[in-house]
């Protein structure tokens, strides 16, 4: 099975910050990778989908990039309601696996 | 506007078995592949199993012991679950893929989940 790999896994920023998290697939998967933010007592949503495609209604300070086994979600200037959890995800295959994910906390 | 809606979670025995509903509404619910995915008290996300219009998956830690299906007549979603686990404790959440068609697995619209708590 393909095993996802998130760094760091927990990760302190300030409000303006640009923040960059990585996610790393021990065997190529192109570009089915997702990216989800989720918050305490919430279910996740959806950020970025097929490495780098900003989901509707994403604010643009989001974005993806990556091929194959390398991949990154960057925030450009951090706003407080983007404290959470992040989490990647391998997509569109038969095994289906997430990331450990990523808290991001204030610092 | 979109919603799902799941039911079913509970306490049962190791052992035992608990079948989850997800209700869906604000779309065409048979053009999207839908999902189950679970999270341990205070742990990540795991995929559990996803259907589309023809095809079914399930991960390897519940294979053999978890069933999808759906009524599209309903607009439901079910997750069969029997041979439950002490580590099959989490909250159920159903998803929707993002586009219509066979499993992309891309997850664009989730329920609130409903909490399975495995236990004696």
């Amino acid at each position: 099975d393909i095993q996802m790999t998130q760094s760091p896994s927990s990760l302190s920023a300030s409000v303006g910050d640009r923040v960059t998290i990585t996610c790393r697939a021990s065997q190529s998967v192109r570009t089915y990778l997702n990216w989800y933010q989720q918050k305490p007592g919430q279910a996740p949503n959806l950020l970025i989908y097929d490495a780098s495609t900003l989901q509707h209604g994403v604010p643009s300070r989001f974005s993806g990039s990556g091929s194959g086994t390398d991949f990154s979600l960057s925030i450009s200037s951090l706003q407080p309601e983007d404290f959470a959890t992040y989490y990647c995800q391998r997509s569109s295959s038969t095994a289906v696996s997430f990331g450990q994910g990523t808290r991001l906390v204030i610092k | 506007e979109v919603q799902l809606l799941e039911s079913g979670g509970g306490l049962v025995q190791p052992g035992g078995s608990l079948r989850l509903s997800c209700a869906a509404s604000g779309f065409t619910f048979n053009s999207y592949a839908m999902s189950w995915v679970r999270q341990a008290p205070g742990k990540g996300l795991e995929w559990v199993s996803g259907i589309s219009g023809r095809e079914t998956e399930y991960a390897d830690a519940v294979k053999g012991r978890f069933t999808i299906s759906r009524d599209n007549s309903k607009n439901t979603v079910y997750l069969q679950m029997t041979s439950l686990r002490a580590e099959d404790t989490a909250i159920y959440y159903c998803a929707r893929d993002l586009t219509r068609g066979d499993g992309g697995w891309d997850l664009d619209q989730w329920g609130q989940g409903t909490l399975v708590t495995v236990s004696s």
